[in-house]
């Protein structure tokens, strides 16, 4: 079974600080990886993913992530937090084969509020 | 448009009612899902299409619920004999296929009093 962790709940930043979300997985092998992004009252957009490849993706909105295997990590980052990012972000994990490769497993979410 | 969408939006029921909710997916994916997000449990994974086969109804909570996916195309969430603890936003997602990136609709709020 594979699971999700995310550190923090609720995470604060002024705005043009960094943003640092955290995700950690479980899983016996390395799955698919995503975040997604939830503004109030809507629907999860997806930021990026990673699936082969190079290990640092870059998404939407000036967001990145580095998947390091070592780790079992795969943490959100932004130089510059704007007013816009204020939202919840959820870290999700696909299994890359095999069975289960259609369920998406997400962590709790960490909700992320950005002070002017 | 483009996306997945859901309807309704919002659905306020009462304790006991039957309720449907609707999900149009992108035009050309195989498969579908649902999961809901309530307060307590976080995003919980459903139940999976892939045509209209569904080979792993293993999230579904109980009985109650059931769904169907028509024509590759729409598919219907149905839940009997609302409960409170049904109370949540229902997320349809949909994909090209297994093991491909998800796109989430806006969701549907069911309130149960």
């Amino acid at each position: 079974a594979q699971s999700v962790t995310q550190l923090g709940s609720h995470v604060s930043v002024s705005e043009g600080a960094l943003v640092l979300l955290r995700c950690n997985y479980s899983s016996s092998v390395p799955p698919y990886l995503f975040w997604y992004v939830q503004y109030p009252n809507q629907g999860l957009q997806l930021l990026l993913k990673y699936t082969t490849g190079a290990t640092l993706v870059k998404g939407i909105n000036g967001f990145e992530a580095e998947f390091k295997k070592s780790e079992t990590s795969f943490h959100l980052t932004k130089p510059s937090a704007h007013m816009s990012d204020a939202a919840e972000y959820f870290c999700a994990v696909l299994p890359s084969g095999g069975a289960g490769s259609y369920q998406l497993t997400f962590g709790k979410g960490t909700k992320l509020s950005v002070i002017p | 448009g483009a996306g997945v969408s859901q309807s309704p939006s919002n659905k306020v029921t009462e304790k006991g009612k039957d309720v449907e909710l609707r999900c149009d997916p992108i035009s050309g994916h195989t498969a579908l899902y649902w999961y809901r997000q309530s307060l307590g449990q976080g995003l919980e994974f459903l139940i999976y299409f892939q045509g209209n086969s569904a080979p792993d109804k293993s999230g579904l909570p109980s009985d109650r619920f059931s769904a169907e996916r028509t024509g590759g195309s729409v598919s219907t969430l149905t839940i009997q004999r609302t409960q409170q603890e049904d109370s949540a936003v229902y997320l349809c997602a949909s994909s090209l296929g297994v093991a491909t990136e998800q796109f989430f609709g806006p969701g549907t709020r069911l309130t149960v009093l």
